[in-house]
């Protein structure tokens, strides 16, 4: 089954970067891939990209490339998301989502962390 | 870029009424090797989207066996035979046969 549990909101600044993390338990981190989607106030979900977390390898949506960072401490099972240089419209609940393969389906998903930046 | 495109934007629907919400694509989601990489997810009130539907077709555990999906090629449809209370929400497709990942625009069911 599985359970991912993310760390709480965050408000940070325009330009600013912000951390976001993403613990799994109840299974094994390193046989899944691990996505993040964000979803803006009353807008809906964009995927922002995955990681691998057996390798490190990633991938992200063009969007982000250049701005996003997602890495992972295995010791821990923990995948993190890194966005820099924040501008007002990266104000979002970002979650993290699991899935087989880097193409197949997200099941579960975390409980979300709103990010809102703002001066 | 594969474009989702959902209809209705919203549906109101009295309980015990079916529901319809159509979800087409801009390109095939029919893989070479067989499957249909279509999804379906449900966001209630408050909470983080879960799945309903992978593969087109395929319910996950625990999904009542009053969701359906069906659909090939680029035209997709999510129905619920006799919506309850617990059925409000956005519903979403997705598709994973191409990056970037994307979803439709959503589909928001209320009750009357």
């Amino acid at each position: 089954q599985g359970q991912l549990v993310q760390s709480g909101a965050e408000v940070k600044k325009p330009g600013a970067s912000v951390k976001v993390s993403c613990k799994a338990s109840g299974f094994t981190f390193t046989t899944y891939y691990m996505h993040w989607v964000r979803q803006a106030p009353g807008q809906g979900l964009e995927w922002v990209g995955w990681i691998n977390p057996k390798t490190g390898d990633t991938n992200y949506a063009q969007k982000f490339q250049g701005r996003i960072t997602m890495t992972r401490d295995t010791s821990i099972n923990t995948a993190y998301m890194e966005l820099t240089s924040l501008i007002s419209d990266d104000t979002a609940v970002y979650y993290c989502a699991r899935s087989i393969f880097g193409w197949s389906w997200f099941d579960p998903w975390g409980q979300g962390t709103l990010v809102t930046v703002s001066s | 870029d594969i474009v989702m495109t959902q209809t209705p934007l919203s549906l109101s629907v009295t309980p015990g009424q079916p529901a319809s919400i159509s979800c087409k694509s801009s390109q095939s989601l029919l893989h070479s090797g067989g499957k249909t990489y279509l999804y379906w997810y449900l966001q209630r009130p408050g909470q983080s989207p879960h799945l309903l539907m992978y593969e087109v077709s395929n319910r996950v555990s625990g999904v009542p066996d009053r969701f359906s999906g069906s659909g090939s090629g680029t035209d997709f449809t999510l129905k619920i035979s006799r919506v309850e209370a617990e059925d409000v929400g956005v519903y979403y497709c997705m598709q994973s046969i191409q990056l970037p990942l994307t979803f439709g625009g959503g589909t928001k069911v209320e009750i009357k």
